[in-house]
């Protein structure tokens, strides 16, 4: 079983949809937790960090379910511009301090 | 404030050659990390440097490939004897402090094509 699982996709989605994107990871003693962004051959970016008590950033909103291992991704009123690959990040790994990466899901939104 | 450098962007080596890529952190980052994504896959974690000292190469091929991050200059991540199975891009992280890459910031990659 992979540490992090994601739903490869793609999500095609019209601009201005809803779009959720799960992940469970395997790690129960994982305490951070990341979405990251990334473009077509570029490089990953953090969007943004994910609490337990759930966090909101604009048209972004991520939560966490510590008792399921499960995290998610939620994109309101979906731009063109979110057109990417969001990857589930988690850390620290079974070696102790590293993050691991999800293979991440891809989101197109359509005109 | 300049970000995470990395060289060469793109890089084409023959079969059996060398490859090095080079690694510079943000200013007063002393933390690097190395991830590799194969095509159509997510981000593997290779190596975790310290100036001078290798804290953590769990990630790293047992032959052919290196790591270091001297006292001067950049990260280098070296690949001996290139194959066709080392066609990726090469990711260099940095980060002021180790607590799960919090600060971290990625480098725009080396894309590394083997033919």
């Amino acid at each position: 079983r992979k540490e992090v699982e994601q739903d490869p996709g793609p999500f095609n989605v019209p601009e201005g949809a809803t779009v959720a994107f799960n992940c469970t990871y395997s790690n129960s003693a994982s305490q951070s937790f990341f979405w990251y962004r990334q473009d077509c051959r570029k490089e990953p970016k953090l969007l943004m960090s994910v609490y337990s008590s759930g966090n909101e950033d604009g048209r972004f909103t991520a939560q966490l379910n510590r008792a399921s291992q499960y995290i998610s991704l939620l994109i309101r009123d979906s731009k063109l511009s979110d057109s990417a690959t969001y990857l589930c990040v988690v850390g620290p790994n079974n070696a102790g301090n590293m993050l691991t990466f999800g293979g991440g899901t891809r989101l197109m939104v359509k005109p | 404030n300049a970000g995470v450098m990395q060289n060469p962007r793109h890089l084409v080596r023959r079969r059996g050659q060398e490859a090095r890529l080079r690694c510079s952190p943000m200013k007063g980052h002393s933390h690097v990390y190395w991830y590799r994504q194969l095509p159509e896959e997510g981000l593997k974690f290779m190596v975790y440097l310290q100036k001078e000292n290798i804290i953590d190469e769990s990630g790293m091929p047992k032959e052919r490939f290196s790591a270091e991050f001297p006292k001067e200059g950049p990260s280098i991540l070296r690949i001996q004897q290139v194959v066709r199975g080392d066609s990726a891009a090469y990711f260099c992280a940095s980060s002021p402090s180790h607590i799960a890459q919090r600060e971290a910031f990625f480098g725009q990659g080396t894309r590394l094509t083997v033919v």
